[in-house]
């Protein structure tokens, strides 16, 4: 199985910042990787695919990059929406998996 | 729109059998390879299964943690899958979530169903 390494796992930020994370894979994956936001309660919501894809209606704040093993998600000028936890996720090969999660709150 | 509904979960006694729904609408069901994913209260995504479509076989896959207790199945002509779960543990406790993949990605993502494994 490909395992995925995220961090950090807790983030803390104002209103109007930039923030980055940071998510490894243990073998290479191309670019096969989503970015998820996830509010409590509430579904998974895919922010980016293909490592640097913004999927259709997420802001233009939110972007993505790398290729291989190495990823980030950045944030620029973080808004109160923004506040959630944030999971990569391999789909180059089943099984699936996730990172452990990244908490973005408020500073 | 696309929209995935989960049903079936609640209170079951572990060793027990559930069988999960996820009823799809506003896509073409049988074109899509579903996804089951769960989530454990207050912990990350797990992967648990894919079933594939008409055209590659609808054959599955199962994460190694399931396999042989938990069965992906669908019905295209009304536009469901299913999860059936046997032999429940107290870690099989989470909410499940079934997705439809577009081109691998698991692109939309049900409500979400609880299903609590208590005695």
């Amino acid at each position: 199985d490909i395992h995925m390494t995220q961090s950090p796992s807790t983030l803390s930020a104002s209103i109007g910042d930039g923030v980055t994370i940071t998510c490894r894979a243990s073998q290479t994956i191309n670019i096969w990787l989503a970015w998820y936001q996830q509010k409590p309660g509430k579904a998974p919501k895919v922010l980016i695919s293909k490592a640097s894809t913004l999927e259709s209606e997420v802001p233009s704040r939110f972007s993505g990059s790398g290729s291989g093993t190495e990823f980030t998600l950045t944030i620029t000028n973080v808004q109160p929406d923004d506040f959630a936890t944030y999971y990569c996720q391999q789909y180059n090969s089943y099984p699936y998996t996730f990172g452990q999660g990244t908490k973005l709150d408020i500073k | 729109e696309v929209q995935l509904v989960e049903s079936g979960g609640g209170l079951v006694q572990p060793g027990r059998s559930r069988r999960l729904s996820c009823s799809g609408s506003g896509f073409t069901f049988e074109d899509y390879y579903m996804t089951w994913f769960r989530q454990a209260p207050g912990k990350g995504l797990e992967w648990i299964g894919v079933i594939r479509n008409k055209m590659f076989g609808r054959t599955t896959q199962y994460a190694a943690s399931v396999k042989g207790r938990f069965t992906i199945s669908r019905d295209d002509s009304r536009s469901i899958v299913y999860l059936q779960m046997n032999d429940l543990k107290s870690e099989d406790t989470a909410v499940y979530y079934c997705t439809r993949e577009r081109r691998e990605l698991p692109e939309y993502w049900g409500q979400g169903t609880l299903v609590t494994v208590s005695s």
